[in-house]
């Protein structure tokens, strides 16, 4: 059972390009989100799913897009990088719904450290 | 703007020592308040949580105690030991989808 899995682990930008960061849960889970997490800022959410052609924008969702289009996967994509979305980035997961516990638990993947020059 | 405010930032606390980390929220609906623990190159994962019908919970030697008149909760690390050496993430929720919000943080060192 792999869990939450992102890639790639690591990854180096420079200023203007695109790229793909890549979230796979096997858990059946129908929330997804992903946060990013800075030095003393926390864990701030980017942008979540309900459920697979469901998305939704979190606190800091500039510069970020995502979709659903299965359950398992949850891609964010950054459109143009910039040095301001240096930061690790987390993928999460939980069931949904008041009547099951397991809406509760966020299930996060190992990070994705990137860097933006 | 964070909903949720965690201090301090860091601590340092000598083995078998007393951990207390302290977190404040204003939204009133807040409904679950778990604490998520850290260790670095990982993701976080839940430590313990409480809901605020419950004063305080206790899972090992880690406590949670809260107030709600105070808006305020607090993890506890009793006997703290240098594998608890982590950042831990106060949070709380509001609605059925699962959409946290978290504190800044604390650092935790425990020396030998």
């Amino acid at each position: 059972n792999a869990g939450v899995t992102q890639t790639p682990k690591f990854q180096v930008l420079k200023t203007g390009q695109s790229m793909t960061l890549q979230c796979a849960q096997d858990m059946n889970h129908e929330y997804m989100s992903w946060y990013r997490q800075d030095p003393g800022m926390g864990l701030r959410l980017i942008h979540y799913s309900v459920g697979a052609g469901i998305t939704d924008q979190g606190e800091v969702p500039n510069g970020y897009n995502v979709s659903r289009s299965t359950t398992e996967d949850f891609p964010l994509r950054l459109l143009s990088a910039a040095p301001s979305q240096t930061s690790v980035y987390f993928c999460a997961s939980s069931y949904s719904g008041t009547a099951i516990s397991g809406a509760n638990v966020l299930t996060f993947g190992a990070g994705s450290r990137l860097t933006v020059l | 703007q964070q909903q949720v405010k965690q201090s301090p930032q860091s601590l340092i606390v000598q083995k078998g020592g007393i951990s207390i980390i302290n977190c404040a929220y204003e939204n009133t609906a807040f409904d679950y308040f778990p604490w998520y623990q850290q260790f670095p190159g990982k993701g976080p994962a839940l430590l313990i949580a409480i809901r605020p019908d419950v004063s305080e919970k206790k899972e090992g030697r880690f406590t949670i105690s809260f107030n709600k008149s105070a808006k305020q909760f607090s993890l506890h690390i009793m006997d703290s030991q240098p594998g608890d050496s982590a950042t831990y993430f106060c949070a709380a929720k509001t609605d059925s989808w699962g959409k946290f919000q978290f504190g800044a943080g604390t650092q935790v060192v425990v020396t030998p």
